[in-house]
């Protein structure tokens, strides 16, 4: 099956600082992306889809000045986590859908957990 | 608005046995529905993916099937092992493309 690698696998960071999480399709091409958000022992929260070139749609509750989601090519999406607090520690996963059928499977990235201390 | 349901949220069953865990979603004009694996801390494997169209899958010791009209899926384990302990999730693919989780089922096979 198509690889997605996600990037870092785990990162603690100081509240107030801000965190890069990428995502890339590594043998095939993403016209979208989804990011996706996990508690503890809960279920994936979709948090936003992006699109390749155009600004990403964002669920609602999710604020989409905090967390910043970039799909600048067909391979890569990145989910900047801004001025982070505590709160925001969390499982980050994101999703890549192949572009080659209309019905295709979603192919998941190993996830970032993020630390917020 | 889609809902997907796993019943049960948690099981336990001794080495060997075979088992049954269930998925229902409220809306079913859906594209496909998948199952997953997810090891505690760890990201999402795919195990199966059916279309709308098909009625089942099968994977090794796995077969996961679709009844899209009443809005239910099963995947059924044979043959349980102790490696199979994991979280299992449902997702279905709705017409908007979003892709809608359960909230999992706990599986622990004893040895």
């Amino acid at each position: 099956g198509a690889v997605v690698s996600q990037h870092p696998s785990w990162v603690i960071c100081k509240s107030g600082t801000s965190v890069k999480i990428e995502c890339r399709s590594l043998d095939f091409q993403a016209t979208t992306m989804f990011w996706y958000r996990q508690f503890p022992k809960q279920s994936l929260m979709l948090m936003a889809t992006s699109n390749e070139g155009s600004k990403a749609t964002y669920e609602q509750g999710v604020e989409k000045d905090k967390f910043l989601i970039n799909h600048a090519s067909l391979t890569l999406s990145t989910l900047t986590v801004t001025s982070a607090h505590p709160e925001d520690s969390s499982f980050y996963i994101c999703s890549a859908r192949a572009v080659w059928t209309a019905n295709t499977e979603a192919f998941f990235g190993q996830g970032t957990r993020l630390t917020v201390v | 608005k889609q809902e997907v349901t796993q019943i049960p949220a948690a099981l336990s069953v001794p080495e060997g046995e075979n088992l049954v865990l269930n998925c229902s979603f409220t809306d079913s004009a859906i594209y496909n529905l998948q199952w997953f694996r997810q090891d505690p801390g760890k990201g999402l494997t795919s195990l199966l993916l059916i279309q709308s169209s098909q009625r089942e899958q099968t994977s090794g010791r796995l077969n996961a099937s679709l009844d899209k009209s009443s809005g239910r899926s099963t995947l059924y384990i044979a043959a349980s092992q102790p490696g199979d302990s994991a979280t299992y999730l449902c997702a279905v693919v709705n017409r908007d493309d979003k892709i809608i989780f359960g909230k999992g089922t706990r599986l622990h096979i004893l040895p």
